[in-house]
């Protein structure tokens, strides 16, 4: 296992235009995050993964913007008619949730994809 | 509502120095600390992390120190090198669901 995989990694494209994403995330791991980070600031959550189940979404998530995991192990990422404001790095991570006092919630980042929306 | 910030947004070091980076939180409530190093085009990588009943936890050359009377949270780097050049974030986790991060400080390191 590599880590976490994501494709592209730079994306250009029109206004207007839809766009996807795939994170393919560490096969152990059962839980999978899409962060966006911008120039200068840290990564801000937009949504995560239990295995299939999307669990909670970001107010930054507009309707434009959804997330899938159909089987539990790859994710995918749409945006639909794209915005200059959503020029971005797009992250995805992975972690195995375990239980107990001595769980870790360290995340895996992929290198993330960038998106330049003209 | 939850905020993660730093005192400051760069550090500059001479390499062979420590290095010590903070963070305020303000989710008296979160029970989980992660500190992440993200170079140039890439990740956040996973450096080191405290729970909230730890005051104190070292590993390789990295510590982190949680003072929850303050809410402060800081990462001491021992005997700093060019490597280590990079932006730091602190997070923080509540509960074991999302992961809230800071906006980050710069680390220069001079030869």
């Amino acid at each position: 296992d590599t880590g976490v995989s994501q494709n592209p990694r730079h994306k250009i494209t029109k206004r207007g235009q839809n766009v996807t994403f795939r994170c393919d995330p560490i096969s152990e791991h059962n839980r999978l995050y899409w962060y966006r980070q911008t120039l200068g600031q840290g990564p801000e959550f937009l949504t995560y993964f239990q295995n299939e189940a999307q669990l909670e979404k970001s107010r930054l998530l507009s309707d434009r913007f959804s997330a899938e995991r159909p089987k539990g192990s790859f994710s995918t990422l749409e945006i639909q008619r794209t915005e200059q404001g959503d020029s971005a790095m797009y992250l995805c991570a992975s972690s195995l949730q375990s239980r107990g006092s001595g769980a870790n919630y360290g995340y895996t980042f992929g290198s993330g994809t960038r998106l330049t929306v003209v | 509502g939850e905020s993660v910030g730093l005192h400051l947004p760069t550090l500059s070091v001479q390499e062979g120095d420590n290095s010590i980076i903070n963070c305020a939180y303000s989710n008296s409530a979160s029970d989980y600390f992660i500190w992440y190093k993200q170079e140039s085009g890439k990740g956040p990588q996973f450096i080191i992390d405290i729970r909230s009943n730890m005051d104190k936890r070292q590993g390789q050359r990295v510590t982190v120190l949680l003072n929850k009377t303050v809410k402060h949270l800081s990462l001491q780097i021992a005997a700093t090198q060019p490597g280590d050049s990079a932006v730091y974030f602190c997070a923080e986790n509540t509960g074991g669901f999302k992961t809230i991060f800071g906006a980050g400080t710069r680390l220069f390191v001079k030869a």
